[in-house]
């Protein structure tokens, strides 16, 4: 079975740093993603790692450590438009993803 | 934009009664996916296919089936609509981007009465 877990909510300063961890145990490992879903839109691709280490997209980075099956979106430089839900995925051996249930990013002024 | 488009985009039916979700891509991709996303529990996959005629179970399969019988169309059938199958239904695609991402569509809100 596929175990993913995520804290359920976290609250930022407008202009602040958060981090958003993410634990998993899979059957399978062949990627772990973050998406970002605004309420009431579709999840939208935010970054993906697959070997070890930090990737860095902007204001987002996204670290990967697979012997700790763990994960972390760092959002940098807080923004109001940041405040959305961010979904932690891993794919498996195919072409599958498993989802953890997301953490809600509240960022105030 | 990936081309995904759902319909309807918001259904209200009874207990008992068929539903069935369209889900088509402009763009030719193999692999489409079928999600329920509810409060607590994230994403689920029902059903995805792998081709034209090609599908297999997910996680939450029980009380859906699904067809594709064109590149472009993915349904979904909810055979006898229950109250616990209210919820947000997302299709996606796995893009041509160089990490095989998926794409959602727009979602289909989905409500049994």
């Amino acid at each position: 079975g596929q175990n993913i877990d995520q804290p359920t909510e976290m609250t930022a300063t407008e202009g602040a740093i958060v981090q958003i961890n993410c634990t998993y145990q899979t059957s399978g490992f062949n990627g772990l993603f973050w998406y970002q879903q605004h309420a009431g839109e579709a999840p939208t691709f935010l970054s993906y790692n697959v070997l070890d280490g930090l990737e860095e997209k902007g204001r987002f980075s996204s670290f990967l450590s697979r012997s700790k099956g763990y994960s972390y979106l760092l959002l940098k430089e807080l923004q109001m438009k940041d405040s959305a839900s961010y979904l932690c995925a891993v794919r498996d051996g195919d072409y599958k993803l498993s989802f953890g249930a997301g953490t809600t990013v509240t960022v105030r002024a | 934009d990936a081309g995904i488009t759902q319909s309807p985009r918001h259904k209200v039916t009874e207990t008992g009664t068929p539903v069935t979700l369209r889900c088509h891509q402009t763009e030719n991709h193999r692999y489409m996916y079928w999600y329920r996303q509810d409060p607590g529990h994230g994403l689920r996959l029902i059903h995805y296919s792998y081709g034209v005629k090609d599908t297999d179970k997910g996680e939450v399969s029980d009380g859906y089936s699904v067809s594709r019988s064109k590149t472009e169309d993915f349904l979904l059938t909810l055979e006898s609509a229950t109250s616990s199958q209210t919820s947000v239904y997302f299709c996606a695609i796995t893009g041509g981007g160089e990490n095989y991402e998926q794409y959602f569509g727009p979602g289909t809100r989905l409500t049994v009465t």
